[in-house]
Parts: structure tokens; sequence; C-alpha cells
């Protein structure tokens, strides 16, 4: 029973470039979460997406950032003309219930490393 | 906006000694959860605390939850040199997710 898989696990962009980050959540789970971490920081949320529907993207920057989660394939969470700032690293975690009820855990993939140079 | 904090930021214990970790948080929430992250890794889901509980236990872990101070503590109990990690706190208050706090580095000296 395969966890949350993202790829790729490092990344390496030019400033500019486009950054296509991509997670299959846990077999069942229809809730799919992205997550930015900084070094030596927690996790700040960016989106909240069910299947073919962005349900919160509350923490998603206004302009390059954008999510899907198709009906079939992994969620894919895409930057746009990346720049040094956006080096991070991008976690997505899944659920089996929705997110505002919270009585189930987030199971989080092992994150990709973005490296914008 | 930083709803769970957890404190300290750094602690460092000798293998077997017992490790307390703290966090604090800003408005009222359902649950709240406890994670563990290891180097390069994902965070790994450890208890999940409800409003009206006031304490849970799971293996050497136990959890404290206090509504009215609006914070929690986790305490592992007879550390082991695998128990070093990133621990953090996470609250489901507000309209932005699952909100985590900077976390406690925990280093268990063999």
């Amino acid at each position: 029973n395969a966890g949350v898989m993202q790829n790729p696990r490092h990344l390496v962009r030019r400033r500019g470039q486009e950054a296509r980050l991509r997670c299959s959540p846990m077999k069942g789970h229809s809730h799919v979460y992205w997550y930015r971490q900084l070094p030596e920081e927690g996790l700040k949320f960016m989106v909240y997406l069910q299947k073919e529907n962005i349900i919160d993207e509350s923490g998603m920057p206004k302009e390059r950032f954008s999510a899907e989660f198709p009906k079939e394939g992994p969620s894919i969470l895409r930057i746009q003309q990346v720049v040094r700032g956006d080096s991070a690293a991008y976690f997505c975690a899944s659920s089996q219930q929705g997110a505002y009820s919270y009585n189930s855990p987030l199971h989080f993939g092992n994150g990709t490393r973005l490296t914008v140079t | 906006s930083q709803q769970g904090e957890e404190d300290p930021q750094a602690l460092s214990i000798q293998e077997g000694e017992n490790a307390t970790m703290n966090c604090s948080y800003k408005t009222s929430i359902n649950n709240l959860q406890w994670y563990r992250q290891n180097s390069g890794r994902g965070l790994v889901h450890l208890i999940l605390i409800r409003s009206n509980e006031r304490e849970k236990h799971s293996g050497r872990l136990r959890v404290t939850l206090d509504t009215s101070k609006k914070s929690s503590s986790l305490l592992i109990t007879a550390s082991r040199a695998a128990d070093t990690a990133s621990y953090f706190c996470a609250t489901d208050a507000g309209a932005d997710g699952l909100t985590f706090g900077k976390g406690t580095h925990l280093i268990i000296q063999p």
C-alpha cells in the first residue's frame, strides 16, 4: 500500500523557467493538500484540492502559482517563471476525510526540493 | 499567521531521558495534532487529540491539551536515538487549512 508519492525528489530550475511538481495521493484518498517549507521553518499551507476542484487556495501566491487535481492522474503544483525566492521544499499530503473535519490525519509525501539558480 | 508555536525551538537530551515539548495556539480549535519530521523527509502523524480530550497516550508518547490556556504538550518517555527529529504541532483553526508551527528540533545524544 504505497504512501503519498511525490516526484521529482529534487528539481533545479533557472530563473524564469517553469517548475511542475507531481503528487499521487494514498490509495483511497481524494483530498490533497500542498504545503511549502523553508529551511528551519514550519509548513505553510498553500492549497487544498479534491478531484477536479480547488477547495481552498488561500495560501497560494496570487501570481505564477497554480494547482490542479484532475479526474485521472496526479495532482500538479505548477510554478511559472520561477524566482530564487521560490526555492523551498514542497510537500503534498492526502487524507481520507475533508480538511475541515480534520479528524483524520494527513499523510505526507517526502517532498520535492526545488532549487532556483 | 502563525497559529501553533512550539517551545523550545531546540532540545538536546541524553538517551533514556524524557523529552517535553510545548505548543501554544491562538484561536479555538477542533483538534490538535503532533507530527514528526526526520531530516529530508515528509511529516509523519504521531497523535491527534480532540478539543474535548485532556490527555492521550500512544506508546511512549503522551499528549496533553489545555484549551483554557490554549496549549498542548508532547512528552516522549525513555528517549532513543531514533527519536531525533523535528516535532510540529498542527491545529485546524482558521480557513487556511491545517496550520503548523515552526517545530522543536529534538536531538537525542547516545
